[in-house]
């Protein structure tokens, strides 16, 4: 199984500010043939399901807003919050899909400072 | 539009087996390169993948859970059931199941998910 860890575990920043998410992978998620990264990000609220923010990496998904940002290739990624806003307190998973079993980072709280 | 809810007990006792149905609505699991998925997670843990199904009936299992794991659509009711036998208290965990198609790779979107215990 890939494994994907996160960093930090926790993470607090102040309203307006920049938050930053890391994800490592065990090995590289970057398939050669079609030079896509296997990695999404999803966002999680107290008592709610997660919530696909990015695909493929750096793709965002419809709807979410465009402070949010992804990037990384091979075995690194990260999730950037350009600005962060109230209703961005959430734990943030990332999530590979290039091999069977897909696997989970372990999150990461992120709240404000 | 796209929903999934999952449904089933709240409290199984160690060995039982638990089953956990998946009602969807906005799509349909006879379409090519659509998938259903379940995911669970323990309280205050990560998220664990457990199985997926596909339109064709391409079944994946987690391979810690294989041996236990057992995933079927029906899709004239829009149904996907997961069972899992012998269930231990390590198995407490809120139930996702999650629609994916093969051209996006990643869940797109989730149900609310059902809060299973395991006790005696």
């Amino acid at each position: 199984d890939i494994a994907m860890t996160q960093s930090p575990d926790s993470l607090a920043v102040s309203l307006g500010e920049r938050a930053t998410i890391n994800c490592k992978s065990s090995q590289t998620i970057l398939y050669n043939s079609d030079n896509k990264n296997y990695l999404a990000w999803y966002q999680q609220k107290p008592g709610q399901p997660p919530k696909l923010l990015i695909y493929w990496a750096s793709i965002r998904e419809s709807g979410v807003p465009d402070r949010f940002s992804g990037s990384g290739s091979g075995k690194d990624f990260t999730l950037t919050i350009s600005s962060l806003q109230a209703e961005d307190v959430a734990v943030y998973h990332c999530q590979q899909y290039y091999s069977s079993p897909p696997t989970f980072g372990q999150g990461t709280k992120l709240e404000i400072k | 539009q796209i929903t999934l809810k999952e449904s089933g007990p709240t409290l199984v006792k160690p060995t039982q087996t638990l089953t956990l149905t998946c009602t969807f609505s906005g799509f349909s699991l006879s379409t090519s390169g659509v998938g259903v998925g379940w995911i669970r997670q323990p309280p205050g843990k990560a998220l664990e993948w457990l199985a997926l199904i596909f339109w064709a009936n391409d079944k994946h299992y987690s391979p810690a859970l294989k041996s236990r794991l057992t995933i079927n659509k029906d899709t004239s009711k829009n149904q996907v059931v997961l069972i899992m036998t012998n269930v231990d208290p390590v198995d407490t965990a809120t139930y996702y199941c999650a629609h994916r198609i093969v051209a996006l790779g990643a869940y797109d979107y989730w149900g609310q998910g059902t809060q299973v215990t395991v006790s005696s």
